[in-house]
This record gives structure tokens, sequence and C-alpha cells, in this order.
């Protein structure tokens, strides 16, 4: 299956920097690259995916970026605010079903 | 709101006991997905239902099954509950028509065994 790896694994900042997570993943006929936000107590929901022919795309403070060729793709979140504290999970799709959640990555946003 | 129910919120349990969750997916969605998450770990995959029939397997143990019936809800059953099965039981279903095969999750059942 799938091998799907998130770094870094905790994040910190201050409220208005930015932050980067990063996904890594294995197989090579993923070709669909969603990013998922988990509120504490609350439910996973998609925040922003890209497909495998684009290479960026934005949804105002938040961006994907994708490199196939080194298979992985990040999440940018800029000018940070504390309701960005959460955990985030990368999930590329490889064919129909997206099973493969990567680690997550706990974000704090230091106001 | 999802569009995804699951019941119910909470559950309380011993160990040795058995327990049924049940999840409702959004309407017209074919594919139903189990997720397991401990306090503080990432969405374990299960199982995953589509159309009535068994699709894809995760790490789910021999105590635990699941079945998708008729009308698409989904039941999952924990059997011989161990108290690390203590966790966040998540459903989340997705459109078949979705190409991007998007997830939508349900609110979670909190499972306890105490």
């Amino acid at each position: 299956g799938e091998n799907v790896e998130q770094h870094p694994s905790t994040l910190s900042v201050q409220e208005g920097d930015s932050a980067v997570i990063k996904c890594t993943y294995s197989d090579s006929a993923s070709n669909y690259f969603p990013w998922y936000k988990q509120e504490l107590g609350k439910r996973p929901q998609l925040i922003i995916d890209i497909r495998s022919n684009v290479g960026e795309k934005k949804d105002q403070r938040i961006a994907v970026t994708l490199n196939k060729t080194a298979k992985h793709f990040s999440l940018h979140i800029t000018e940070t605010q504390p309701e960005d504290s959460a955990v985030y999970f990368c999930a590329p799709v490889a064919g129909a079903n997206n099973l493969f959640f990567g680690t997550g990555t706990r974000l704090t946003v230091i106001p | 709101d999802s569009g995804v129910t699951q019941t119910p919120k909470h559950l309380i349990t011993a160990t040795g006991q058995r327990v049924t969750l049940r999840c409702s997916p959004r309407s017209g969605d074919l594919s139903v997905y189990w997720y397991q998450q401990s306090l503080d770990q990432g969405l374990q995959f299960l199982i995953q239902y589509y159309n009535g029939e068994e699709r894809a397997k995760g790490n789910i143990l021999e105590r635990f099954s699941a079945q998708q019936f008729p009308d698409l809800h989904s039941e999952l059953n924990l059997s011989s509950l161990e108290l690390g099965d203590s966790a966040l039981y998540f459903c989340a279903s997705s459109a078949r028509s979705d190409s991007k095969n998007i997830q939508y999750f349900g609110a979670g059942t909190r499972l306890s065994v105490l």
C-alpha cells in the first residue's frame, strides 16, 4: 500500500507567520492530493486539494504545491491565525480510493 | 454539518463486551469508510464498503467486523473489547461520481472501554 509521511509532526509558529507542512508518498500512481484539517475534538474536513496536472493551487491564505517527480506535496498557510491551530493530514489518492492518511501535523499558532 | 451521521456519540463499556457503531452516509454516497483514531494518533483505516460490498480492508482486527446494508447505512461491530480499543471511531462517505473521492466525515463515536 501507499507509504505516506508528514513532516514536521508538530509545528509552532507566531501569529502572522507562515507555516509549511510537507507530505511524501510512495505510490507513483497517486493523482489527487488533498489536505484535511482536524480541530480539537472535531471531524477531519477537506481544506484544499490539487490534481496531478497542476503544480500549485491557492485559496486565500492556504496553498498546496505539488512535486510529482519527487513525490511530495506541501501545505502552505500564510498570515497564520489562532484558528489555524489544528492537526493537518495529507491523504494522497491513487485510483478510486484514498485510504492512506499521513501521520498528521499538529500546528499551534501562538497569539 | 457534513451530512454523515454517526451514532452513538459516546459509548462507555467494559472489557470483554460487544458494541455496534452506526453510520448513515450522505444522501447518494455509495462508499463508506471506517477509521480508528486513538488519543493523539493519526487516522487508521479499518475497512471500506461500496454499495454493500467490502471494497478494501486495512488494519482491522479479527474481533472487529462491519457491514453495509441495502439502504447504505453501515455498522461497525467491535467484540471482546480490550482497554486498547478505546478510541474515536470515524465513519466517512464519498460519492462514486466524484473522481476526487473527497471523504466527508461524521462527528465520530467516542468509545471508552473500562
